[in-house]
């Protein structure tokens, strides 16, 4: 079974401040990987993946097979940045039909 | 190019009343899926489809029925609403390719928020 685990409910910190959330699985393949956002009052919309190991918004998320692990950072958040982010994983078996299991969720709450 | 529109937005219910969100998709994806949103629960997955014709229980399938008798659309019906059944509901679809593909993102609709009483 696919599991994703978020274990901050909500993350303050301070405009500047470096920002990471959380984010492990429990998969017996190779999964793909991904952080979706979710800011007041709009639709949930992907922020990064794994595979294409780009910087989004400032955001990066290195995935640690090692650890299991696909953690978000920022090292100077932004107050624009306050939303809730869902850690996400996918098996990569099409006739699975590649279901996408979402953790609990993180709020991000930027201060000025 | 409307991407995945449910509804209706809000919903009120008694309980054992039934009712069905709507959602369609103009992208052309063969995948589509439900989950409910719930404070600390995340988003779990309730029904899902990979094309029309074929559908799939989610981890939270109880109490909801889905069709796909087109590519376009994916209905979600609640037979006998409960107020367990008070969530916030989100309807999402993606193009189904090789894994890593990079086709594995979804769309997302903008919600259906769900109260039983």
């Amino acid at each position: 079974a696919q599991r994703v685990t978020q274990p901050e409910k909500l993350l303050s910190v301070f405009k500047g401040a470096p920002v990471e959330l959380k984010c492990n699985y429990s998969y017996s393949g190779s999964p793909e990987l991904f952080w979706y956002v979710q800011y007041s009052r709009q639709r949930l919309q992907l922020l990064l993946r794994h595979i294409s190991r780009e910087s989004i918004k400032g955001f990066t998320a290195d995935l640690n097979k090692g650890e299991t692990s696909f953690h978000l950072k920022k090292p100077f958040a932004q107050e624009e940045d306050s939303a809730m982010y869902y850690c996400a994983l996918s098996a990569p078996i099409k006739a699975a039909g590649n279901k996408l299991t979402f953790g609990g969720g993180t709020r991000v709450l930027v201060k000025p | 190019n409307a991407g995945v529109t449910q509804t209706p937005k809000f919903q009120v219910l008694k309980t054992g009343q039934s009712m069905t969100l709507q959602c369609a998709q103009d992208m052309n994806h063969e995948y589509m899926s439900w989950y409910r949103q719930d404070p600390g629960m995340g988003l779990r997955l309730i029904h899902y489809s990979v094309g029309a014709g074929i559908t799939d229980q989610g981890e939270v399938p109880n109490g909801y029925n889905v069709s796909r008798s087109t590519t376009e659309d994916f209905p979600l019906r609640l037979l006998s609403a409960a107020p367990s059944q008070t969530s916030v509901y989100f309807c999402a679809s993606r193009q189904t390719g090789q894994a890593f593909s990079g086709a594995n993102v979804l769309t997302f609709g903008a919600g259906s928020r769900l109260t039983v009483l």
